[in-house]
């Protein structure tokens, strides 16, 4: 089963609009990791929160980390067109090396 | 752009050929992965290799094997390719994590191969 899990599937906004997508999983951690995916291309990383952290920005991006419910929030301010992507979160264990990956939430953002 | 490439990008194949996926990293980094993408799924893990002929599973091994000769070549072979291996295979890459040096495990991923199993 999927370490992350990531709600909403599907977000639909309007440009200008704030997008957040919120991520569970289900054992400890080392980090929480959030990635992009433009439609047929690889992903690339966006963020990375450690356990020990409860809150990072980068530019428009915030991630929060509540460990103590095993979630993390994406939040996207002032959308832009360009935003169109599908993101996902991605959860390195504590117990070994392995990251795993959420199905990821497909965010379209309208202009 | 990370330098991981991947090879072939496009390929199909009939049930029952092998088939090798290559990927290339010009980064000297240390860990390199195989993941499959299927919709509803994500990213599943196939195989990750953490040094030159080091490799383990992951969690979606069965039918997968790798191998790793040289830090910059990670290959992926499907012994005898089946429908379900249908997929978009993503190659990735990070440096070792070190918690006292602060560098942790993002991965760089290449830009993936869309395999087609008829």
């Amino acid at each position: 089963s999927q370490q992350g899990e990531e709600d909403p599937q599907a977000l639909s906004i309007q440009e200008g609009e704030n997008a957040t997508m919120n991520c569970s999983y289900k054992t400890s951690i080392n980090n929480l990791q959030w990635y992009r995916q433009n439609s047929g291309r690889g992903l690339v990383h966006l963020i990375l929160i450690r356990s020990n952290e409860r809150e990072k920005h980068s530019g428009r991006l915030r991630v929060t980390l509540d460990t103590s419910k095993k979630s993390s929030s994406l939040l996207i301010t002032a959308s832009r067109a360009a935003d169109t992507a599908s993101y996902f979160c991605a959860a390195q264990s504590r117990e070994g090396f392995k990251t795993i990956f959420g199905a990821g939430t497909r965010l379209f953002v309208k202009a | 752009d990370a330098g991981i490439t991947q090879s072939p990008r496009h390929k199909v194949t009939e049930t029952g050929t092998p088939v090798t996926l290559r990927c290339h990293q010009t980064e000297n980094h240390r860990y390199m992965y195989w993941y499959r993408q299927d919709p509803g799924h994500g990213l599943r893990l196939i195989h990750y290799s953490y040094g030159v002929k080091d490799t383990d599973k992951g969690e979606v091994s069965d039918g997968y094997s790798v191998s790793r000769s040289k830090t910059e070549d990670f290959l992926l072979t499907l012994e005898s390719a089946t429908s379900s291996q249908t997929s978009v295979y993503f190659c990735a890459i990070s440096k070792s994590p070190d918690r006292e040096a602060g560098v942790t495990n993002e991965q760089f991923f290449g830009p993936g191969t869309r395999l087609t199993v008829l």
